[in-house]
This record gives structure tokens, C-alpha cells and sequence, in this order.
């Protein structure tokens, strides 16, 4: 079965500083999406960042890079300069599904400490 | 911009009951889809629809029923609740286009507990 796991039940930063949450996957498809999606406590899930499994480039979004890893099925998000507005639940997920369906890790909870 | 609009937001229900949990949206999304969100799991689809009249189940379907007669409309209904419902449901639109990018267009989430 393919999977999606973030091995970081929760992670604090300071605020001003980088943070890199991890996240593995497990897919014999050669052609994916990878995508980290924040939900915040008004509980609605917001994209922040996609990267094809095609494309060797990283990823970026302002304060918000990835490193993928692909021969070690490895996608993890680098937000650097935290803010108070980053506390969240991080999530990860993979649309390696042959139907397109999405794939969910369990979450990261981010706490940034003032 | 309205985008997906989820009713209600909090709903308390005795075992036995049934209830439907509305899902709107107003960017013309072909695909549109339930979700349940429990604590240390990620999400988990129900049912997914990629067009007016076509509904298909996810990866835990069991007590839930869809239709999808609109394009803008995708209840969920739970016929008989349960103690396990106990969840928190999130709806999700995308252009169908966009299905293989996976960029999904969220609601607010409906938090339901079942006593």
C-alpha cells in the first residue's frame, strides 16, 4: 500500500527561526505530486506548497522551501523566519494514487514560541 | 468569494439518528469530495464525485451516503449514527483538470460527536 509518514508528532521553534518538518513516502509510481498543506486552529486546510516528482528543481514559496529527495522518498518543508501566524498543524500528502485520491500523512503540529 | 461553504459547523447526535452535512460551492469544481479528520490520523476520504450524477466511495464509505445531483451541491448523509462518526468532516472541491496536482479548495470544516 502506498503511504504518507510525518515521523513528527509536533515541533517547536522559536519565532525568527528555521524549522524542518519531515515527511517520508512509499510509491512504485514514477510520476506524482507531493504537497504540504498547513491547517491552522480555524481548522481549514490551506495549500502551501506543491512540487511534481518529475521536476529535480526544490520547490519554494516565499518562507516556505521543500527538499525532495526522490531516491529517498523524501519531502520535507523548510519554513524559514517563523512567524506566530505559522502555528499549525502541518500536513503532508501524495497524489500517488492511480485514481487521483490524495494520500495523507497523520500531521505535524507546529508550536512557535515568542 | 464564498469558494466551499460547509453546514452545519457543530452538530451533537444520539446513536440512531441520521443527519446530512451540506457542502456548497461556487467555482464551478467538477470534483468534489468528503473527508474525516480524527486525532493522530490524516485524512481519510469517504466519497468523492467527479461530476453531476457520478459518486464513487473512498477509503471508509461505510455509513455514509452521497448524491451529487448539482454541480455546486455534494451532501453527506449518515443514515444510523455511530459512536465511531465521532469526527471532524471536511469537504474539498478542484477542477478536474487539477485532480493529478491534488490542489483542492478546502471547507471549514463540521465537527460532529455522537453520544
Amino acid at each position: 500500500a502506498q503511504t504518507v509518514t510525518q515521523s513528527q508528532p509536533e515541533m517547536s521553534v522559536q519565532e525568527a527561526e528555521t524549522v524542518t518538518l519531515s515527511c517520508t513516502y512509499d510509491t512504485s509510481e514514477s510520476d506524482y505530486y507531493l504537497f504540504w498543506y498547513k491547517q491552522p486552529p480555524s481548522r481549514q486546510m490551506i495549500l502551501v506548497i506543491r512540487q511534481e516528482a518529475y521536476k529535480q528543481q526544490n520547490a519554494t514559496e516565499n518562507r516556505f522551501s521543500v527538499n525532495f529527495q526522490k531516491a529517498a522518498k523524501s519531502f520535507s518543508l523548510k519554513i524559514s523566519d517563523s512567524q506566530l501566524g505559522d502555528a499549525a498543524m502541518y500536513f503532508c500528502a501524495s497524489s500517488m494514487d492511480s485514481n487521483y485520491q490524495l494520500i495523507w500523512g497523520a500531521g505535524t503540529k507546529l508550536i512557535i514560541k515568542p | 468569494n464564498a469558494g466551499v461553504t460547509q453546514t452545519p459547523k457543530f452538530q451533537v447526535l444520539k446513536t440512531g439518528q441520521s443527519m446530512t452535512l451540506q457542502c456548497a460551492q461556487d467555482m464551478n469544481h467538477e470534483y468534489m469530495s468528503w473527508y474525516r479528520q480524527d486525532p493522530g490520523m490524516g485524512l481519510r476520504l469517504i466519497h468523492y464525485s467527479v461530476g453531476a450524477g457520478i459518486t464513487d466511495q473512498g477509503e471508509v464509505p461505510n455509513g455514509y451516503n452521497v448524491s451529487r445531483s448539482t454541480t455546486e451541491d455534494f451532501p453527506l448523509r449518515l443514515l444510523s449514527a455511530a459512536p465511531s462518526q465521532t469526527s471532524v468532516y471536511f469537504c474539498a472541491s478542484s477542477y478536474s483538470g487539477a485532480l493529478n496536482t491534488g490542489e483542492l479548495f478546502f471547507g471549514e470544516g463540521s465537527r460532529l460527536t455522537v453520544l
